[in-house]
């Protein structure tokens, strides 16, 4: 039983464009969202993130919006980079309920073209 | 700063036989973590420590034993090598939670089991 998923397992876009990464959860209890980004044979870097106490978080080209009533949330890229190209992974954390422990989604492999 | 580091990077292990994979971070971080990176599955947790001297099981243990004597560092051990364990494992290590739980992650040890 999946808590946080990603459904869409690639996605491509052309340099300069949006990428839209989406990401969908489960359990209400969720509190704190992350997200990751993957470079092939090395560790997750974490990205960017966001509590449930606010529906959007911007970091320079990275925006993280929260829907908490249909559990979903998204990160937007623009514009995209070739460098950008890497598998992103959602992250969520109910907090004292895990001892913080985050469960990832499964990941989207973001491939953007030049 | 090292951050996390892993050791060993790559390993090929015979079926049944034993290995322990070490992980040292340099921030001072309480809580630590051993996930599991396979195919299409995402990060799942092994097990993780919120301090020197606890552990506690992730969500998928079996198989696995880990030790956190010293706060800089988290082993887990493999008594008797499956072919389902090889995978890719990342340990990680973090703050306590107090409003997030960004996670700085190692570099992986790619763990192959014949």
């Amino acid at each position: 039983d999946q808590q946080v998923k990603q459904n869409s397992p690639s996605l491509s876009v052309q340099e300069g464009r949006i990428s839209i990464l989406n990401c969908d959860y489960t359990n209400s209890m969720f509190d704190y969202f992350l997200w990751y980004k993957k470079y092939p044979a090395e560790g997750p870097t974490f990205l960017i993130s966001i509590s449930s106490i606010k529906d959007k978080n911007e970091d320079g080209r990275f925006t993280v919006f929260l829907n908490k009533s249909a559990k979903h949330l998204s990160l937007h890229i623009v514009p995209s980079q070739p460098g950008d190209s890497a598998v992103y992974f959602c992250a969520a954390s109910d907090g004292e309920g895990s001892q913080g422990n985050l469960i990832f989604g499964k990941g989207t492999k973001l491939s953007v073209k030049p | 700063n090292a951050g996390v580091t892993q050791t060993p990077k790559f390993r090929v292990l015979k079926t049944g036989q034993s290995m322990t994979l070490l992980c040292a971070q340099d921030m001072n971080h309480e809580y630590m973590y051993w996930y599991r990176q396979d195919p299409g599955m995402g990060l799942r947790l092994i097990h993780y420590s919120v301090g020197e001297g606890t552990t506690a099981k992730g969500e998928v243990p079996d198989g696995y034993n880990v030790s956190r004597l010293k706060k800089q560092n988290f082993l887990l051990g493999l008594e008797s090598a499956a072919p389902s364990q090889t995978s890719v494992y990342f340990c990680a290590s973090s703050y306590p939670r107090t409003g997030n739980t960004e996670a700085f992650f190692g570099q992986g040890t790619r763990l192959t089991v014949v």
